[in-house]
């Protein structure tokens, strides 16, 4: 299993610009979650997902939009890119029974100018 | 919203000593994780705490959830360079959402 990859690594948007996160996980993992992380701060909830089909707001969601049309994907849509976003961006998914906790991708740097 | 309160902010240690940090929350949380981020990396898992006042170790790391569950700490014992990163504790939602509520993180820093 790759676990949750991420792709871009890196990227720089100019103001208004509009660009897709792409996340996905090979694990069968019901549940995902989009988190970004402030330097010197930690994750806050963006968005998340219990199955396909099913999204809600986090703690920070005003800027950003999701889809979950399928288990493996979660793509995270900024659409007016504004510096406030400029931010390191982790995907994470887990399954959703018993005990399990939340897997992290390697996360995507953005930054706006 | 929900706050987790960790401290210290930052540790610089040296090599082979022991270190303490802790989390602190208004909230109740049903489980305590603490998390360990090196740069350019996603957070790893470290140890999870399920039970109030359960004590759980893994090789030099012990953390304890807290009995009230508003609290846990994570001790590292014999630090190594290795250590080195940002370590977070986080608390699970009891509203199977899985959602997690995130310290500010303890950055480590060992001097060999």
């Amino acid at each position: 299993n790759a676990g949750v990859t991420q792709t871009p690594k890196f990227r720089i948007l100019k103001i208004g610009q509009s660009m897709t996160l792409q996340c996905a996980q090979d694990m069968n993992h019901n549940y995902m979650y989009w988190y970004r992380q402030d330097p010197g701060m930690g994750l806050k909830l963006i968005y998340y997902s219990v199955g396909a089909g099913i999204t809600d707001k986090g703690e920070v969601p005003n800027g950003y939009n999701v889809s979950r049309s399928t288990t493996e994907d979660f793509p995270l849509r900024l659409e007016l890119a504004a510096p406030s976003q400029t931010s390191v961006y982790f995907c994470a998914s887990r399954p959703p029974q018993g005990q399990e906790t939340q897997y992290f991708g390697p996360g995507t740097r953005l930054l706006v100018l | 919203g929900q706050q987790l309160n960790q401290s210290p902010q930052s540790m610089f240690i040296q090599e082979g000593e022991d270190v303490s940090m802790n989390c602190t929350s208004s909230s109740i949380f049903n489980t305590w994780l603490w998390y360990k981020q090196d740069p350019g990396e996603g957070p790893v898992l470290l140890i999870a705490l399920y039970k109030a006042g359960e004590l759980t170790s893994n090789g030099r790391l012990t953390a304890q959830f807290g009995i009230t569950r508003k609290d846990s700490f994570l001790n590292i014992s014999a630090s190594i360079p290795s250590d080195v990163g940002i370590y977070f504790c986080a608390g699970q939602l009891g509203d199977n959402t899985g959602k997690l509520i995130f310290g500010q993180g303890t950055t480590l820093q060992v001097k060999p």
